[in-house]
């Protein structure tokens, strides 16, 4: 099994933007995304049902339906251009998927 | 605050074995599975594999035949051994905390909570 991004999405600055990630593990599992900047490790943005860390800003959010799970940033900053990875266990629970990276630019 | 060092040969000969170690400052190891992870230059995340407190493995499948990953409890750390490297195992890697609540009737909870800063690992002739 495999999670599915979309590569590149580009967003206005101060618009809403949607990041999908597509999978037959995620009717058994919530997502969890992670962003990365250029020569950063990842850091967790949101986890479970709709969860922020601390210290991620509410404009980041998360859903789930069916095989498709979403982040949503709502009013995109330019400090938020970055790939976004999500992640979930493999149907079995015995594997870790990661999907491709969806580069976000902010225009 | 939690935190995880890691540490390991970082330049590499085509069919030598890449050692990795991470060690937890500041938390314990109960509780969490502890993962490695890789990421070539460019490229997306690849799971390597995972261990528990209790010692018990999952491997990516197109890299078990290669992978050995360890835990020791009284120093706070795992370890991850990976043989015969080439240099499509060049990458950075990184050592990762995993939290895992599995639910019946609704979709179960798994993320990588905390990572180390990565350990790049060139292999070259």
């Amino acid at each position: 099994s495999e999670l599915t991004q979309d590569p590149v999405v580009s967003v206005a600055l101060g618009q809403i933007v949607r990041i999908t990630c597509q999978g037959d593990s995620l009717r058994h599992y919530y997502a969890s995304w992670y962003q990365q900047k250029p020569g950063q490790a990842p850091i967790l943005v949101i986890y479970g049902k709709d969860n922020r860390p601390s210290g991620i800003p509410d404009r980041f959010s998360g859903s789930n339906s069916g095989n498709t799970a979403s982040l949503t940033i709502t009013g995109a900053q330019a400090e938020d251009e970055a790939d976004y990875f999500c992640n979930s266990r493999d149907i079995t629970g015995n594997h870790v998927l990661f999907g491709g990276g969806t580069k976000l630019t902010v225009l | 605050q939690v935190q995880l060092q890691q540490w390991g040969a970082g330049l590499l000969k085509p069919s030598e074995t890449l050692p990795l170690t991470c060690t937890v400052y500041g938390g314990s190891l109960s509780g969490y599975y502890w993962s490695w992870i890789r990421q070539t230059p460019g490229k997306g995340l690849e799971w390597i594999g995972e261990i528990n407190p209790s010692g018990d493995t999952n491997y990516n499948p197109s890299l078990k035949s290669r992978v050995t990953t360890s835990i020791d409890t009284s120093k706070n750390q795992f370890s991850l051994k990976m043989t015969s490297v080439t240099a499509a195992d060049t990458a950075v890697y990184y050592c990762a905390r995993g939290l895992y609540f599995r639910s019946g009737r609704n979709p179960s909870y798994w993320y990588f909570d905390l990572w180390g800063r990565g350990t790049l690992v060139t292999v070259s002739p």
